[in-house]
């Protein structure tokens, strides 16, 4: 069974500039998870995605982040600008549905200059 | 509000001896998963283990094992037999109603030859 799949896996930008991110959840993985992991901290939840649907963004800074998934499979995390603060490596899950095991992709690491 | 601590920020071990990492959280919740994560320097997010706070038996896995103490909120994760492979930072999480995965910390295990 293929894992979660994201790409870029390195990304370096200067501020201010924008950057998107995209992450393949394992096929059938009703429930998507973006996470913002800054160097030495676990991860934080930014968005959670149940199908399309928005379930919970309530730690995304909406003035900068975005993300969507359009139908219900891929999702695409975007910051603009970027700012320093903004350097961390960024985490995409799926799982099942909710409440169930969340797999994790290998990240992309961006670097803020 | 949830809240997961991990006190030990770094910890070692010789080659097949036992290590044990600890854990505490705090919520509100009755109904609630929690899971040890290993995070390698690749930066995958690799699950260990999981243990349903409904469950009074601990989890095993292999050499994996927990001990859930619900009344205390405690949650430590005990490796044994130790390998090299084993060498990576350890997060420890609690998911609940919201499915939302809260991480400590983390701990830096390094297992020695």
């Amino acid at each position: 069974e293929a894992g979660v799949a994201q790409s870029p896996r390195y990304k370096i930008i200067e501020k201010r500039q924008s950057v998107a991110f995209w992450c393949n959840p394992i096929s059938g993985h009703a429930t998507l998870y973006w996470y913002q992991q800054i160097l030495g901290q676990g991860p934080k939840l930014l968005i959670q995605f149940q199908n399309n649907g928005v379930v919970d963004d309530s730690q995304l800074p909406k003035d900068r982040f975005s993300a969507e998934r359009l139908k219900g499979v891929d999702s695409t995390l975007k910051i603009q600008p970027a700012k320093l603060e903004d350097s961390a490596v960024y985490l995409c899950a799926s799982s099942l549905w909710r409440r169930e095991t969340q797999y994790f992709g290998p990240g992309t690491r961006l670097l803020v200059l | 509000a949830q809240t997961v601590t991990q006190s030990q920020p770094e910890m070692s071990v010789q080659e097949a001896e036992t290590v044990t990492l600890s854990c505490t959280y705090d919520t509100s919740e009755n109904n609630y998963y929690l899971f040890w994560y290993k995070q390698p320097p690749s930066r995958q997010m690799i699950l260990v283990i999981r243990q349903e706070a409904y469950k009074q038996q601990n989890a095993t896995e292999n050499r994996f094992s927990v001990n859930f103490q619900k009344a205390a909120k405690s949650f430590s994760l005990k490796i044994s037999d130790s390998q090299l492979g084993d060498t990576a930072m350890y997060f420890c999480s609690l998911e609940t109603s919201g499915s939302r995965l809260t991480f400590g910390e983390g701990t830096q295990l390094t297992v020695n030859p």
